[in-house]
């Protein structure tokens, strides 16, 4: 069983629209939570993290937490096409100091 | 301030062969970890030190080695290369105790042929 789950998409959407990513973990006593964008070639790059419950906001980006379903999303408001990218979905698991990634979702914001 | 540092960028090496590949963290970050990337793939975790010490290592063999020095730079080390092990390294650095917010680097392109 994977650990942390994500739709692979690809994930298109109209520019200005908003764009909802998804993400489940396995390991209910998870703490910490990360989103990563990563551009086609190049490295992830930390958007947003989340360790209480509830909602996070930053910008265009809104991260949601809810730890008793064991679920994690991003929202993205007034997408781009510059947003256009595979979005990471990254989990620190209470056995460890690491992370656990999914396999990412890819975004596709349509002019 | 910099970011997280890696280098060579791209190195192509033949089966067998070993490399190693060298990561500068955040000035003030003394945790860093190793990740795996295969196209098409999430990171996969390698390795994490903190202050010269192994806090953790993922599920990978014995031929994958890691340090850490004590300006907290670190180094990956991979032997008897197979062409499995091409992929995107990245290294991460983070504030102590590794639970905070991981930093990437560019990144290191290796190519087994």
């Amino acid at each position: 069983q994977k650990e942390v789950e994500q739709n692979s998409g690809p994930l298109s959407v109209p520019e200005g629209a908003i764009a909802s990513l998804n993400c489940t973990y396995s390991d209910r006593g998870s703490q910490s939570f990360f989103w990563y964008r990563q551009y086609s070639g190049k490295s992830p790059e930390l958007i947003m993290f989340i360790y209480s419950n509830g909602d996070k906001e930053d910008g265009r980006f809104t991260a949601q937490l809810n730890k008793a379903s064991q679920y994690v999303s991003l929202l993205i408001r007034d997408s781009q096409p510059s947003d256009s990218a595979t979005y990471l979905c990254a989990v620190n698991p209470p056995y460890g100091q690491n992370f656990v990634f999914g396999p990412g979702t890819r975004l596709s914001v349509l002019p | 301030d910099a970011g997280v540092t890696q280098s060579p960028t791209h190195l192509i090496k033949t089966r067998g062969q070993q490399v190693t590949l060298r990561c500068s963290p955040i000035s003030g970050h003394k945790s860093v970890s190793w990740y795996q990337q295969v196209l098409g793939q999430g990171p996969q975790f390698i390795f994490q030190y903190y202050e010269k010490e192994e806090r953790g290592r993922g599920n990978f063999p014995d031929r994958f080695s890691a340090r850490q020095f004590p300006n907290y730079s670190s180094e990956l080390n991979v032997n008897a290369l197979l062409l499995g092990d091409s992929a995107l390294y990245l290294c991460a650095s983070s504030r102590p105790g590794g639970s905070y917010e991981q930093y990437f680097g560019p990144g290191t392109r290796l190519t087994v042929t």
